[in-house]
């Protein structure tokens, strides 16, 4: 059975303090890696997808890498802007994508 | 046009009222989706129409019945829910169904909060 691991649950940054989210997934015959970002009471908003291992896509502050394991969010020099939470989804052959649990982010000034 | 547009954006209902929840999308997509999703936790999938025919349901209660009227609109109908089951409902399309050959990337719309008393 498929399984998407996030971590941490929550992080709390500062301004400008970059760091990274970390998305572990056990799966059979990768499709997609998907990162989507929600804010409150709102739906998920598409980042990125990674299909194979060493890919690497990027926009504005946000960076997501994968490897054969799991994927990496980093966020460089974050504003509060980017406060929300981050899913990570997993698409295998045939199934629809398997939400992890999610990373709360909340950057202070 | 690349927005999934649901309404209404709140509901309350009783427990012995009928409604319905709307979505609609005009991307061209031929997969739409029901989640559900509580407070804090990550989507959880209800059912999945593929070319306007039902091709998932994960075991979702009768109390809840979706309607694929065409392939740009999505119906959740609602009866005799439960307060448990209040939550936000989050449509979603993609270009085509789980399981083919192109990417699988979901638009979300902005969902309804659901309350039921």
């Amino acid at each position: 059975e498929d399984q998407v691991t996030q971590s941490p649950e929550a992080l709390r940054l500062q301004e400008g303090e970059s760091s990274s989210l970390n998305c572990s997934y056990t799966v059979s015959g990768l499709r997609g890696l998907f990162w989507y970002r929600q804010d409150p009471g709102k739906g998920p908003e598409f980042l990125f997808t990674l299909y194979s291992a060493g890919e690497e896509k990027e926009k504005e502050r946000l960076k997501a890498t994968l490897t054969k394991k799991e994927s990496f969010l980093h966020i460089t020099a974050p504003k509060p802007e980017d406060s929300a939470t981050y899913l990570c989804a997993v698409q295998s052959l045939g199934e629809a994508l398997n939400f992890g649990k999610g990373t709360s982010l909340l950057v202070t000034p | 046009d690349t927005e999934v547009t649901q309404t209404p954006k709140h509901l309350v209902m009783g427990m012995t009222n009928k409604k319905s929840l709307k979505c609609e999308q005009h991307m061209g997509h031929r997969a739409m989706y029901w989640y559900k999703q509580k407070a804090k936790k990550p989507p959880e999938l209800m059912f999945v129409y593929s070319y306007e025919k039902l091709s998932i349901n994960e075991s979702v209660p009768s109390r809840f019945s979706p309607e694929c009227p065409n392939s740009s609109l999505l119906n959740l109908h609602l009866h005799a829910l439960q307060p448990e089951d209040s939550a936000l409902y989050l449509c979603a399309s993609s270009q085509d169904s789980p399981g083919s050959t192109t990417n699988e990337k979901l638009f979300f719309g902005s969902g309804t909060q659901l309350s039921v008393l």
